[in-house]
């Protein structure tokens, strides 16, 4: 299958500072990326939704300027966690698809950030 | 809203077994449905991706079914191992209610195989 890469895989950070997360489609062009949270012991939550070259879509819930997303390229997104505090230690996941709801999703590695 | 649910939630069996996670969904207009694998602190591994037209998938010792008219899917694991230990969540892309471009996780099943 295609490769998702996404850095850094473990970040500790101080609360009120600023974390960001990439995630990078190796192998193919993707023209859709995804960004979930996922909790203990519970399901990926969907965070956003980004298209290349436009802005992200936001999941009800989800403060759209805590966490910025920035889809520049087909093979790269960030997520940047702003103003970071404890709640917002999580387990986040990229995921990117080459095109539409029919084509098959591939994620990346996660990232488990940590505020102290 | 689509809703995904996974029974069992936990599984424990003896190496060797042949085992059954079911996967139900409650949109059955869905453009297809991924099996994925997470092992405890990692990203999710895709196993098998079922388009809406089909009925079932097969990797090696993996089968996977789909009908989408009753909303449901099952993931068959022939002559388990303990390589195969991780959670088994399953994912419906698309639907009426569940936004085109988005999968819809289920809640998953953790999987543990003894020696």
């Amino acid at each position: 299958g295609a490769v998702v890469s996404q850095h850094p895989s473990r970040v500790i950070c101080k609360s009120g500072t600023s974390v960001k997360i990439e995630c990078r489609s190796l192998d193919f062009q993707a023209t859709t990326m995804f960004w979930y949270r996922q909790f203990p012991k519970k399901s990926l939550m969907l965070m956003a939704t980004s298209n290349e070259g436009s802005k992200a879509t936001y999941e009800q819930g989800v403060e759209k300027d805590k966490f910025l997303i920035n889809h520049a390229s087909l093979t790269l997104s960030t997520l940047t966690v702003t103003s970071a505090h404890p709640e917002d230690s999580s387990f986040y996941i990229c995921s990117a698809r080459a095109g539409f709801g029919n084509t098959e999703a591939f994620f990346g590695q996660g990232t488990r950030l940590t505020v102290v | 809203k689509q809703e995904v649910t996974q029974i069992p939630a936990a599984l424990s069996v003896p190496e060797g077994e042949n085992l059954v996670l079911n996967c139900s969904f409650t949109d059955s207009a869905i453009y297809n449905l991924q099996w994925f694998r997470q092992d405890p602190g990692k990203g999710l591994t895709s196993l098998l991706l079922i388009q809406s037209s089909q009925r079932e998938q097969t990797s090696g010792r993996l089968n996977a079914s789909l009908d989408k008219s009753s909303g449901r899917s099952t993931l068959y694991i022939a002559a388990s191992q303990p390589g195969d230990s991780a959670t088994y969540l399953c994912a419906v892309g698309g639907g009426l209610t569940g936004g085109g471009n988005k999968l819809t996780f289920g809640t998953g099943t953790q999987l543990k195989v003894e020696l």
